[in-house]
């Protein structure tokens, strides 16, 4: 089984700020996925990646898929309170199509 | 459309009761999977159903079970519950299978075990 790292686990930031949060492995993935789970809820899928070097823009989130499709980073412009919540990371691979999820970045953005 | 429904949001149970929980899937979903999230281990897959039939299992006791109706509602049942199960338990349904498994959750069930 292959193990999804994410760092940093924890990211507390000011209204404005720009960050990134990363999701690692050793394993080649198929596709990756990124997730926003808020309080209370389940998690919502932001994006898929399936090709290697595959950068996606999705209004201030910009989600990048290594080159090997080993790894993966989300990068926020401009935080806002908004986008407060646990970003997890899922990635398939082999013949296999079901996720593994990575144990998440939880960030809070202070307005 | 409507969205993953999951009944009931909140249960409390005593140690060694079993309880079972319901998944309502998007309509035209056909793949139901349970996943349960907990702070140490983050969310982990239990099984996945698709047209009635378990595709997928998880590595998780004999005492997590589930099934899935003809019309894609499916339930989840822990028999002989430990404190360790307390947890949130996610359902997701999918339209379909393949390298674009994109999965939609629903709000969860919040079990506590005392």
């Amino acid at each position: 089984t292959q193990l999804l790292e994410q760092s940093p686990q924890f990211l507390s930031i000011q209204e404005g700020e720009n960050l990134t949060v990363y999701c690692n492995s050793s394993s080649v993935f198929s596709s990756l996925q990124w997730y926003r789970q808020e309080p209370g809820e389940g998690p919502v899928l932001l994006v898929t990646v399936v090709t290697g070097g595959e950068v996606k823009k999705l209004k201030r989130l910009t989600f990048q898929f290594g080159d090997a499709r080993k790894d993966s980073s989300l990068h926020i412009t401009a935080a806002q309170p908004g986008d407060t919540g646990l970003y997890l990371c899922a990635a398939a691979s082999g013949g296999s199509y079901i996720p593994t999820f990575g144990r998440g970045t939880s960030l809070i953005v202070h307005p | 459309k409507a969205g993953v429904t999951q009944t009931p949001r909140y249960l409390i149970k005593t140690r060694g009761q079993q309880v079972t929980l319901s998944c309502s899937p998007i309509s035209g979903h056909r793949s139901v999977s349970w996943y349960q999230q907990t702070p140490g281990q983050g969310l982990q897959f239990l099984f996945e159903y698709f047209s009635e039939t378990q595709r997928n299992k998880g590595n998780f006791p004999g005492r997590f079970s589930g099934r899935q109706f003809s019309n894609s509602r499916s339930e989840m049942n822990v028999s002989t519950l430990e404190l360790g199960d307390s947890a949130l338990y996610l359902c997701a349904s999918s339209f379909s299978q393949g390298v674009f498994y994109e999965q939609y959750f629903g709000p969860g069930t919040r079990l506590t075990v005392t």
